[in-house]
């Protein structure tokens, strides 16, 4: 299947910094990008969808200036999570997009970032 | 949004044969059954995808009835690295958000 590479994988940082995770497709390009949270034995909850070379679309509750979104390449997404606190610990994941092959289109996701915010 | 109900947890033995059901019944006519699974720290891996009938790959079969309102993931002869949570999403992806709302899963323990 379809790679998708995230990094960090893990990060610490103390309160109050910015922390930005990148999302990448290594052999597809990826229009759009999706990313999500999940907390410790919870299911995962789609954060906001990110377009290519346009604005993302957020949920509903989630803080679309906390959580800065940028797509600017077909197959490069990043989640900036500013001004950082305790709460916002959580595992975040990112999945693109692949319409490539037979069937529906399918999503890959990318190994996760945990995020740990002292 | 085509809602998906799973167990949440089911045991099983090292061999066995495990099915697990996820039920969609608003599903719409474009939309794709996929299943995914995660270990934990990691993110979810796409096992199979069907629209209809019965579709088998290297890892797992995935069975689905005429009026595609259920769906079945059969994991043939599991191990103890199968121990892991199961998610049935249902969508098209082009418009619909459906198979972009994780449900609760199920979780799957292998015991030896």
């Amino acid at each position: 299947g379809a790679v998708v590479s995230q990094h960090p994988s893990r990060v610490i940082c103390k309160s109050g910094t910015s922390v930005k995770i990148e999302c990448r497709s290594l052999d597809f390009q990826a229009t759009t990008m999706f990313w999500y949270r999940q907390f410790p034995k919870q299911s995962l909850m789609l954060m906001a969808t990110s377009n290519e070379g346009s604005k993302a679309t957020y949920e509903q509750g989630v803080e679309k200036d906390k959580f800065l979104i940028n797509h600017a390449s077909l197959t490069l997404s990043t989640l900036t999570v500013t001004s950082a606190h305790p709460e916002d610990s959580s595992f975040y994941i990112c999945s693109a997009r692949d319409a490539g092959g037979a069937g529906g289109e399918k999503l890959f996701f990318g190994s996760g970032t945990q995020l740990s915010v002292l | 949004l085509a809602k998906t109900t799973q167990p949440i947890s089911m045991d099983s033995y090292e061999g066995q044969e495990v099915n697990i059901t996820c039920s969609h019944n608003n599903i719409a006519t474009n939309d794709y059954i996929t299943w995914y699974q995660q270990f934990p720290s990691q993110g979810p891996r796409f096992i199979i995808q069907g629209y209809k009938t019965k579709v088998t790959n290297e890892v797992a079969s995935l069975f689905i009835p005429a009026d595609r309102k259920s769906s079945t993931l059969s994991l043939p002869r599991v191990s103890l690295s199968d121990t892991a949570v199961y998610y049935c999403l249902v969508g098209d992806y082009g418009g619909s958000q459906g198979n972009l709302i994780f449900g609760k899963g199920t979780k799957l323990s292998v015991k030896p």
